[in-house]
């Protein structure tokens, strides 16, 4: 069974620029999370994505955008970056159903200079 | 709106001294409560789904219980490897999960 996978690993960029993250979902999840983790702090949820669509959001404004493809693999997707995104972004694969497990891969750290 | 508190925020313990980790949580309605392990840099690692008051959850020398208001993680003579900051969440589903800010545990030799 293959696990969360995310890339890159790290990340720098200046800001006002925008960023790709990709994640493929573990084997046999269909739905994607993505969450931001600032130093220090407990991971905050970014949205969620089921069957191609975002099914759910959290407090994070629209230039956070994000795709779900086919294969339930997914990118994030930053434009004019600020000093304030650097973090470690995870993303996070779960089935649908009572079990609202999610299993989270190992993060890209972004930084923003 | 979800809440979750951790305590304490940090724990250093000596190989074998057992204790508690508090997750305090507010929430109109409980899908779920989770416990991960995150070790430095890495993505958090699933341990414990909690869905109803009473419930208890075991592994190795972790034992995850749930009350109306609060979950315990209880450590049973902690090894070192047993280090690292222990997240609590609750929510699932399309609202994602609400974490606290953990509990950063140091066992020492």
């Amino acid at each position: 069974e293959t696990g969360v996978t995310q890339s890159p690993t790290h990340l720098i960029k200046t800001r006002g620029q925008q960023v790709t993250l990709r994640c493929s979902s573990q084997s046999g999840h269909n739905t994607v999370s993505w969450y931001q983790q600032a130093l220090g702090q407990g991971p905050q949820f970014i949205f969620q994505y089921y069957r191609e669509e975002e099914n759910g959001r959290g407090n994070f404004p629209p230039r956070f955008s994000g795709l779900q493809f086919p294969n339930y693999s997914s990118e994030l997707n930053v434009n004019a970056l600020e000093l304030d995104d650097s973090a470690l972004y995870l993303c996070a694969s779960s089935s649908t159903g009572p079990a609202y497990e999610q299993y989270f891969g190992p993060g890209t750290r972004l930084t923003v200079t | 709106e979800d809440q979750v508190t951790q305590s304490p925020e940090a724990l250093r313990l000596q190989e074998g001294e057992s204790s508690s980790l508090n997750c305090s949580y507010t929430v109109s309605g409980l899908r779920g409560l989770f416990w991960y392990r995150q070790d430095p840099g890495k993505g958090p690692e699933f341990l414990f789904t909690l869905y109803s008051a009473g419930e208890e959850k075991e592994k190795e020398r972790l034992k995850a219980t749930l009350t109306k208001k609060e979950s315990f993680l209880h450590i049973t003579a902690p090894k070192p490897e047993d280090s690292a900051t222990y997240l609590c969440a609750v929510g699932g589903g399309a609202d994602g999960l609400t974490f606290g800010k953990g509990t950063h545990l140091i066992i020492q030799p």
